[in-house]
């Protein structure tokens, strides 16, 4: 199993070029995330696909896209880059379809995407 | 609502100390805990979670963890750091269905 794999590793835009990052999970989870990470910051949820269909918006998701391909894969569009969206990119999965509740649900992690916007 | 507050951005130890990294949250109902590793250009890893099955959990690499909720806390310790374990370690709380993350705090040891 490759668990969780995203592409592109390494991007650099100009501000206003558009893109779309990659992610493709083969554990059959039902649950696919965004999040970015800036230093000092944390993680921030971008958006969220709680099942193959569905999709929400997390804590920042100005400036982007989503689209849930099929169960495997879940892609994040960045229309028109900005420099603010420099960032390392992480996409994860959890097996559980998402109720409302707390979950204890492990998420599962990808290597990232660095993204530079010039 | 649900916060997380790591206090420290970095934390420094010896090789052979006692690692502590603290962690506290906010959450309108029970909620599950979480702490993840991250180590340098890798995505997060799982080290151990609190599932309301037992306060003091166990995880990986030695590492463990106690819900205090008179505390608010769920800190995270190991008795002996090794050099491996220099990395960012995130803690995170699940009240609804997706988590929140603290704002990490680097580990780092030295020889």
């Amino acid at each position: 199993n490759a668990g969780v794999t995203q592409t592109p590793k390494f991007q650099v835009l100009k501000t206003g070029q558009s893109m779309t990052l990659q992610c493709a999970q083969d554990m059959n989870h039902n649950s696919m995330y965004w999040y970015r990470q800036d230093p000092g910051m944390g993680l921030r949820l971008i958006y969220y696909s709680a099942s193959e269909g569905t999709t929400d918006k997390g804590e920042v998701p100005n400036g982007y896209n989503v689209s849930r391909l099929n169960k495997r894969e879940f892609s994040l569009r960045l229309e028109s880059a900005a420099p603010s969206q420099t960032s390392v990119y992480f996409c994860a999965s959890s097996e559980a379809l998402l109720a409302g509740g707390p979950s204890t649900d492990t998420q599962y992690f990808g290597p990232g995407t660095r993204l530079t916007v010039l | 609502a649900q916060s997380v507050t790591q206090l420290g951005s970095h934390v420094s130890v010896s090789e052979g100390a006692l690692v502590l990294l603290r962690c506290n949250y906010s959450s309108s109902v029970p909620p599950y805990l979480f702490w993840y590793v991250q180590y340098p250009n890798q995505g997060l890893q799982l080290l151990l979670k609190y599932t309301s099955a037992a306060t003091l959990v166990k995880g990986i690499n030695g590492f463990e963890a106690e819900f205090k909720k008179s505390e608010t806390s769920f800190h995270l310790t190991k008795p002996s750091a090794h050099m491996s374990d220099a990395a960012e370690y995130f803690c995170a709380v699940s009240s609804y269905s997706t988590l929140t993350f603290g704002k990490g705090t680097m580990l780092l040891v030295s020889p």
